[in-house]
């Protein structure tokens, strides 16, 4: 089994739907949650950063953590076409430990209709 | 400039050359970063680097693969005796301070390998 586990789409949503983007992961040592996005033939870019279970929000964006179930989701409330991207979780184990590197999904690639 | 700079931003060489790829983190930052995505699959973790030492390189594929940062700012990802197989974007990324979940990435070096 993969550390980290996301369905790699593509989704296609018309213009204002909510969207629900998932990744499982299979250590409990991971603690620390992250979601990028990835425009086509861009680097990464930081979209949400979280380390408790729970819900964080950041405008149209917001990041779950459900640790009992390893499982971590971002939604998209009224989305735009503009959100058409990559979106690629990722997990860190330690914070500010020898462990730096983060571990990606595979990455869904997401298309809102206008 | 103000984000992480990466060149060059493609490179088409053939099998069996030498290739340098080339990262210019944003200033300050102390902890930098080398991915590889290869397409329809998140960014792999090869090599980071807090200040001039590698802190951890276990993901680099072989021996072919080596990297530098000689001091502590700009890191070069060498790869020997290229192979079709090592075609993929590479991504460089810095960061804060050794494992801060907020990495900065640059626009990547797409190699491809004839």
């Amino acid at each position: 089994q993969k550390e980290v586990e996301q369905d790699p789409g593509p989704l296609s949503v018309p213009e204002g739907a909510i969207v629900s983007l998932n990744c499982t992961y299979s250590n409990s040592a991971f603690q620390y949650f992250m979601w990028y996005r990835q425009y086509s033939r861009k680097g990464p870019e930081l979209l949400m950063y979280t380390y408790s279970s729970g819900n964080k929000e950041d405008g149209r964006f917001t990041a779950q953590v459900d640790k009992s179930s390893k499982y971590i989701s971002l939604f998209i409330r009224d989305s735009q076409p503009s959100d058409s991207a990559t979106y690629l979780c990722a997990i860190q184990m330690n914070y500010g430990g020898s462990q730096g590197n983060l571990i990606f999904g595979k990455g869904t690639k997401l298309s809102v209709k206008p | 400039g103000a984000g992480v700079s990466q060149t060059p931003s493609n490179k088409v060489t053939e099998k069996g050359k030498y290739v340098e790829l080339r990262c210019d983190p944003i200033s300050g930052h102390t902890a930098l970063y080398w991915y590889r995505q290869s397409l329809g699959q998140g960014p792999e973790f090869l090599i980071y680097f807090q200040g001039t030492g590698a802190a951890d390189d276990s993901g680099l594929p072989n021996d072919r693969f080596f990297a530098v940062r000689p001091e502590g700012s700009v890191s070069t990802l060498k790869i020997q005796r290229t192979e079709r197989g090592d075609s993929a974007m590479y991504l460089c990324a810095s960061s804060p301070r050794l494992g801060a979940g907020e990495l900065f990435f640059g626009e990547g070096s797409r190699l491809t390998v004839l």
